[in-house]
């Protein structure tokens, strides 16, 4: 078990390009989660994927944020024409709806550092 | 919606002191609990959970005990360590619908001193 990864760990981009994140779970975890945090603020939900069908999106996703999961296994986000707003660090966490595999306890990665010049 | 507040930070103690984080929250339905933490430059560690009430969560010295009846989730620790420096994110998940996503306070910056 090598935990949750994600990649890159830091990108800058200039307002109007688009970016995209990796993230990798942990192996036997079906649940995939997004979080934005900003400085000094707890992490938001942004959303979530069961296997690969994205069951959940909170309304901070703006049309410009999209996730994938395609094969069930690891997860993109893309944000297109960043802002300066969107500069935050996005989460990634992984759970197992199985009790005996870590009950539902979300796994977080390091995290993405986006910074939008 | 579900929402937690946690006091504002930033703490400082020196070591060897006793630790009082607090955290209340409300929910709609019957939320388990947690306590995660953030070392400088590092992720997020789940520290502890409960799922009913009046369950004890403990773990590396922390506790913290689920008190419905205050809608309360206060993190302790007895004696602090400088290692126990990090911010401390009290948050919620209703688990019994089908593992929510986590609702997080602001987190509490704790800077221990030697």
């Amino acid at each position: 078990d090598t935990g949750v990864s994600q990649d890159p760990r830091h990108k800058i981009t200039k307002r109007g390009q688009n970016v995209t994140f990796r993230c990798d779970p942990i192996s036997e975890h079906n649940r995939l989660y997004w979080y934005r945090q900003t400085l000094g603020q707890g992490p938001e939900f942004l959303t979530y994927f069961q296997n690969e069908a994205q069951l959940e999106k909170s309304r901070l996703l703006s049309d410009r944020f999209s996730a994938e999961r395609p094969k069930g296994s690891f997860s993109t986000l893309e944000i297109q024409r960043t802002e300066q707003g969107d500069s935050a660090m996005y989460l990634c966490a992984s759970s197992s709806r199985d009790p005996g595999q870590g009950g539902y306890e979300q796994y977080f990665g390091p995290g993405t550092r986006l910074t939008v010049t | 919606g579900d929402s937690v507040t946690q006091m504002e930070g930033p703490v400082t103690l020196s070591e060897e002191a006793f630790l009082t984080i607090n955290c209340t929250y409300t929910a709609t339905g019957y939320p388990s609990l947690f306590w995660y933490v953030q070392y400088p430059g590092e992720g997020l560690q789940l520290l502890l959970k409960a799922t009913k009430a009046d369950d004890k969560g403990s773990n590396k010295g922390f506790e913290a005990t689920y008190r419905k009846e205050t809608t309360s989730f206060h993190l302790e620790k007895g004696s602090v360590q400088v290692s126990d420096s990090a911010v401390y994110f009290c948050a919620l998940s209703d688990l019994n619908s089908g593992n929510t996503p986590l609702v997080f306070g602001k987190g509490t910056r704790l800077s221990v001193i030697a």
